[in-house]
């Protein structure tokens, strides 16, 4: 029983354009929202999160969007460059209190 | 800051065999977990620990599995006997405040069950 969904395990996207990541889930306890990034051989850092009070958070080039109501959020990167190339995981926490529960991945391709 | 440190980075073992792997938060980290990886999932969460005592270890198959935290710094977690689905990267983590705000992973101990 997934609570965080994936459901892309791949995106290849050229340099310079936007990639979307996108991410589901099904517990409707979930309001605190996190995104990851990992490197082969490394352990998951994070980029970015969003509390279920807000409907857009960004940082530089990486935007998170929530969508409460159809329990989806997304991750834009833009300009996207190929040091962003990386398995990126969704992750999400109840009251901020709870473990992270994290999603199957999704591995971004930057190609130059 | 020193981040999360494991070891060992990796480690191969038969199956049937005893493994350990290690893992020193970061200083002054009151919470510490042990997440699973497996080869194209997410991590999963097998262990909670708030200070030496443990707050969730629902998911930890308890009769191969077992972790500690002595003294409240660094942990360790066992698996005996392994078995061949136990390959995976096994991920520790800190956070200062005990929430998801501020969760720091180590590298991971990738283990192979030949």
């Amino acid at each position: 029983d997934q609570q965080v969904k994936q459901n892309s395990p791949s995106l290849s996207v050229q340099e310079g354009r936007i990639s979307i990541l996108n991410c589901d889930y099904t517990n409707s306890m979930f309001d605190y929202f996190l995104w990851y990034k990992k490197y082969p051989a490394e352990g998951p850092t994070f980029l970015i999160s969003i509390s279920s009070i807000k409907d857009k958070n960004e940082d530089g080039r990486f935007t998170v969007f929530l969508n409460k109501s159809a329990k989806h959020l997304s991750l834009h990167i833009v300009p996207s460059q190929p040091g962003d190339s990386a398995v990126y995981f969704c992750a999400a926490s109840a009251s901020g209190n709870t473990p992270l529960v994290f999603g199957k991945g999704t591995r971004l391709s930057v190609i130059a | 800051e020193a981040g999360v440190a494991q070891s060992p980075r990796y480690k191969i073992i038969e199956k049937r065999q005893s493994v350990a792997f290690w893992c020193n938060p970061i200083s002054g980290h009151a919470t510490l977990y042990w997440y699973q990886q497996i080869l194209g999932q997410g991590p999963k969460l097998l262990i909670q620990f708030q200070n030496n005592g443990v707050v969730d270890d629902s998911q930890l198959p308890k009769d191969r599995f077992s972790a500690e935290r002595l003294k409240g710094v660094d942990s360790t977690l066992k698996i005996q006997p392994a078995k061949l689905e136990d390959s995976a990267v096994y991920l520790c983590a800190s956070s200062l405040t005990g929430t998801a705000y501020g969760y720091t992973f180590g590298s991971g101990t990738r283990l192979t069950v030949v």
